[in-house]
């Protein structure tokens, strides 16, 4: 069974035209990150939540926003897609108290036309 | 200096050889220590987890720790064709909820 689900698996989208990407998790867990990943590259965090409280990364382009509604989805918009932010969006959550493994969902790969 | 470095490979390995992969770490307070998998096109996928030194040994995976060293690795015994894939060492810093990510290293079981 998934428990780290997000939707769509592909999506395409024209250059500036806001997207957004889904989350969502039956783990009811705390914690839930967002992850770009480019080719060859290690996981890149844009930002976390633990329950409500947002934590965005330094550099994260002012581009990304996220939204939690509740515990169980999370949302990534991207306001106006560049071609550089072609990638594969990672979705990831945990439980409370450290130590804990982060678990994933299959990703949305993001295309830009 | 990079908070986590792996070996960048690519590591071929024959088939039923052991594959050797390496990960160091640059804050000695990190106490929580996780192997992922990652074949090409899909998402990671948590293999191992260790958070005291010593070996950990889950099947034909083996992960190891060293502390002091600031060391942590992963031995994949009885190599398989399926075991080619990125592995992806990350780390917890001290009183963080974040990864720290390496770059990973690309096996490859030639059969």
């Amino acid at each position: 069974d998934a428990m780290v689900i997000q939707n769509p698996r592909y999506q395409v989208t024209q250059f500036g035209k806001p997207v957004t990407l889904s989350c969502s998790q039956t783990l009811n867990h705390n914690v839930m990150y967002w992850y770009q990943q480019k080719s060859s590259q290690a996981p890149k965090l844009l930002f976390h939540y633990y329950d409500k409280d947002f934590n965005n990364e330094a550099d994260t382009p002012d581009n990304f926003q996220s939204r939690r509604p509740n515990t169980s989805f999370c949302f990534l918009d991207i306001r106006s897609p560049g071609l550089g932010d072609a990638a594969m969006y990672l979705c990831a959550t945990t439980g409370k108290g450290l130590f804990q493994p982060q678990h994933f969902g299959d990703g949305t790969r993001l295309s830009i036309l | 200096q990079k908070e986590v470095e792996q070996n960048s490979g690519p590591l071929s390995v024959p088939e039923g050889a052991i594959a050797s992969l390496n990960c160091t770490y640059s804050d000695r307070g990190s106490q929580s220590f996780f192997w992922y998998r990652q074949y090409s096109g899909k998402s990671p996928e948590l293999i191992m987890f260790i958070y005291s030194n010593g070996d950990k040994e889950d099947g034909r995976f083996t992960a190891q720790l060293n502390k002091a060293s600031q060391y942590v690795s992963l031995l994949i015994r009885d190599s398989q064709p399926s075991d080619s894939a990125t592995y992806l060492c990350a780390v917890n810093p001290p009183n963080d909820y974040k990864l720290s990510f390496g770059a990973g290293t690309t096996v490859t079981v030639r059969a």
